[in-house]
């Protein structure tokens, strides 16, 4: 079964510290992987994903993840922390059965960003 | 949000009352989802719908019913509420495809007492 794992529910940096959220992912073929971000009190938005074009994906609010076969990872990484970067953070594996693909989420991240 | 709507937004309710939850998109797209959130959990599934009257179930199907009669209206009901049902629900379209995005809806709390 496809799987994602996300290591540390909660990860705490200070304003324009580098920002880096781990996944690691479980899957017999190859994934189709999402990173998503939920602000306080809203439903989830896409960050970006990877769709096997390229390993290296650039998302919105200057994110992007690397895909790594050999590591079986995809983390989120952002250069510098803006304040406004404070959720949660969700990582996604698309699983597909009979004929039909849904998404399976890790537990979630909490980034906390200090002044 | 995507052309989506969850009503209600937030609801108390007590323990074996039914419940509906309604999810509504303008969207016209085929695929719809119902997730639920819970602290430490992530989001889990709880049924889909790849058509009107074409449901399947998800991780966490017990206890849930859905139906989709519109392309545009999907329901989850709840047929005796839990307090293990306390929970933040999530409505989704699109996806299909393993390489397509799902986009959420703004969420409904339902607390049962």
């Amino acid at each position: 079964a496809q799987s994602v794992t996300q290591l540390g529910s909660h990860v705490s940096v200070s304003e324009g510290a580098l920002v880096l959220l781990r996944c690691n992912y479980s899957s017999s073929v190859p994934p189709y992987l999402f990173w998503y971000v939920q602000y306080p009190n809203k439903g989830l938005q896409l960050l970006l994903k990877y769709t096997s074009a390229a390993t290296l994906v650039k998302g919105i609010n200057g994110f992007e993840a690397e895909f790594k076969k050999s590591e079986t990872s995809f983390h989120l990484t952002k250069p510098s922390a803006h304040m406004s970067d404070a959720a949660e953070y969700f990582c996604a594996v698309s699983v597909t059965n009979s004929g039909y693909s849904t998404l399976t989420f890790g537990k979630g991240t909490m980034l906390l960003v200090s002044p | 949000d995507a052309g989506i709507t969850q009503s209600p937004r937030h609801k108390v309710t007590e323990t074996g009352t039914p419940v509906t939850l309604r999810c509504h998109q303008t969207e016209n797209h085929r695929y719809m989802y119902w997730y639920r959130q819970d602290p430490g959990h992530g989001l889990r599934l709880i049924h889909y719908s790849y058509g009107v009257k074409d449901t399947d179930k998800g991780e966490v199907s017990d206890g849930y019913s859905v139906s989709r009669s519109k392309t545009e209206d999907f329901l989850l009901t709840l047929e005796s509420a839990t307090s293990s049902q306390t929970s933040v629900y999530f409505c989704a379209i699109g996806g299909g495809l393993a390489t397509d995005t799902q986009y959420f809806g703004p969420g409904t709390r339902l607390t049962v007492l």
